[in-house]
């Protein structure tokens, strides 16, 4: 089984749905994120979690919300999806330790928005 | 502003060829520099580089860090098809152990037969 689960693994919507990605993990880190990744611009944080309740933006949260309910769970909801929020989305987390811990992905979701 | 720079974007290459990546930077109080593999699903961890001119190895891949020039390379020697990907360097920034990463634009690798 995958550390770091996202679903749904592809979305299509429509303009103005609201839409909800799922994020779940069994690594038992205290840290997780949410990037968005389009071609030529790598990848770019949405929203990050330290712990449970703890919500902080990154450089592109606008049109975007998280919820952290519990420490294995992150999920990003798109409130009024617009068409340029297409893009594959990813979840990582990181354990909190000393030093710069690497950062572990899910498998992505492929969202498109019509 | 923070930036991470990677070149070239693209890359093609045939197999058993070597090949170099180039990842540039500048970031605030930097600390570290990390290289991601990119399949068809999520980016795989490959190397953090935290000191000047100390080599990272593992089979065929290889890494080194310039913290005097802001930069760092990838070597890939004896590329395979399986080496096609897209490659991902980044970097932590922002206040000290946030956690948070910077990613360059990546640089797509293909490797033909």
């Amino acid at each position: 089984d995958a550390d770091v689960t996202q679903t749904p693994r592809n979305r299509i919507t429509k303009t103005g749905k609201r839409i909800m990605l799922e994020c779940s993990q069994t690594k038992g880190h205290d840290r997780m994120y949410w990037y968005r990744q389009d071609p030529g611009l790598g990848l770019r944080l949405i929203y990050y979690s330290f712990d449970v309740k703890d919500i902080n933006k990154g450089e592109i949260s606008d049109g975007y919300s998280v919820s952290r309910q519990a420490q294995a769970k992150f999920s990003l909801s798109l409130e009024s999806a617009i068409p340029n929020q297409t893009a594959l989305y990813f979840c990582a987390t990181s354990d909190r330790g000393r030093g710069n811990q690497p950062q572990h992905f899910g498998d992505g979701t492929r969202l498109s928005i019509l | 502003e923070d930036k991470v720079v990677q070149s070239p974007l693209s890359l093609v290459v045939h197999e058993g060829d070597t090949v170099t990546l180039n990842c540039s930077y500048e970031v605030t109080n930097f600390r570290s520099l990390l290289w991601y593999k990119q399949e068809k699903k999520a980016p795989t961890f490959l190397f953090m580089l935290t000191s000047s001119g100390i080599e990272k190895k593992s089979g065929r891949l290889s890494s080194i860090l310039d913290k005097k020039e802001l930069f760092s390379i990838l070597n890939i020697t004896a590329t395979q098809t399986g080496d096609s990907a897209i490659y991902l360097c980044a970097a932590p920034h922002g206040s000290s152990n946030t956690g948070k990463l910077i990613f360059g634009q990546g640089t797509t690798l293909q490797v033909k037969p």
